[in-house]
């Protein structure tokens, strides 16, 4: 198996909502990260746990709380969003710090 | 940190030509530089990456050359076919922090 899987593809909440997003891979990867991107823009990165520890967290505001419950998943709890969070959450995975790193498909989040 | 500059954000070119992307980097401690393809509503995907010990790379019509004094690295790509047009991003990385994108470069290969 050598992809990244995220779930689900599409997701539309309210501001008031409560969700999650995941992420799993089954490539022994110990590195694991969330990033954000908005239309005609990079990659922003959010978070990133290595080896199931937040390694990084870039400032995210607090209604974004990313969970690493193994060595092969990833969430990602979305509370109380702005329409200025909708973008596509990217999830990518690499062996190490140091590797190269691989991208789920993203899931297009819609907040209204 | 680390702050990379992408050049051109445009890049329009004939089916057969050949395409060059540049990138510089700000952080002279970064020695991992890949570069992905992403079509329109898909992920980036990685198609190479050079680390600072090897100063070209090359992968049948894709290059990527390295000047670590200078700062920056390139992407070439030769004998461009249609399906080559995507947007382009480089990254730049040192050990034990994440990858920090460039602004990408929209590539249109027209037949």
């Amino acid at each position: 198996d050598t992809e990244v899987t995220q779930t689900p593809k599409h997701l539309v909440m309210g501001m008031t909502n409560k969700k999650s997003l995941k992420c799993e891979q089954h490539m022994g990867h110990r590195a694991m990260y969330w990033y954000k991107q908005k239309a005609k823009k990079p990659p922003e990165l959010m978070f990133v746990y290595s080896y199931e520890k937040l390694s990084i967290n870039e400032s995210v505001p607090s209604r974004f709380s990313p969970e690493c419950p193994n060595s092969s998943l990833l969430n990602l709890h979305l509370h109380a969003l702005q329409p200025e969070d909708s973008a596509l959450y990217l999830c990518a995975s690499s062996q190490e710090l140091i590797t190269e790193a691989f991208f789920g498909q993203g899931t297009r989040l819609t907040v209204v | 940190g680390e702050n990379v500059e992408q050049h051109p954000s445009t890049l329009s070119v004939q089916e057969g030509d050949s395409a060059v992307i540049k990138c510089t980097y700000s952080d002279s401690a970064s020695n991992y530089f890949p570069w992905y393809k992403q079509e329109l509503g898909k992920r980036p995907q990685l198609i190479i990456d050079i680390r600072s010990n090897v100063g070209e790379k090359k992968d049948q019509r894709i290059a990527v050359t390295l000047n670590k004094t200078a700062k920056h690295f390139s992407l070439h790509i030769t004998e461009t076919q249609p399906e080559d047009s995507a947007v382009y991003f480089c990254a730049a990385r040192q050990a034990g922090t994440a990858l920090i994108f460039g602004k990408g470069t929209t590539l249109s290969v027209s037949s």
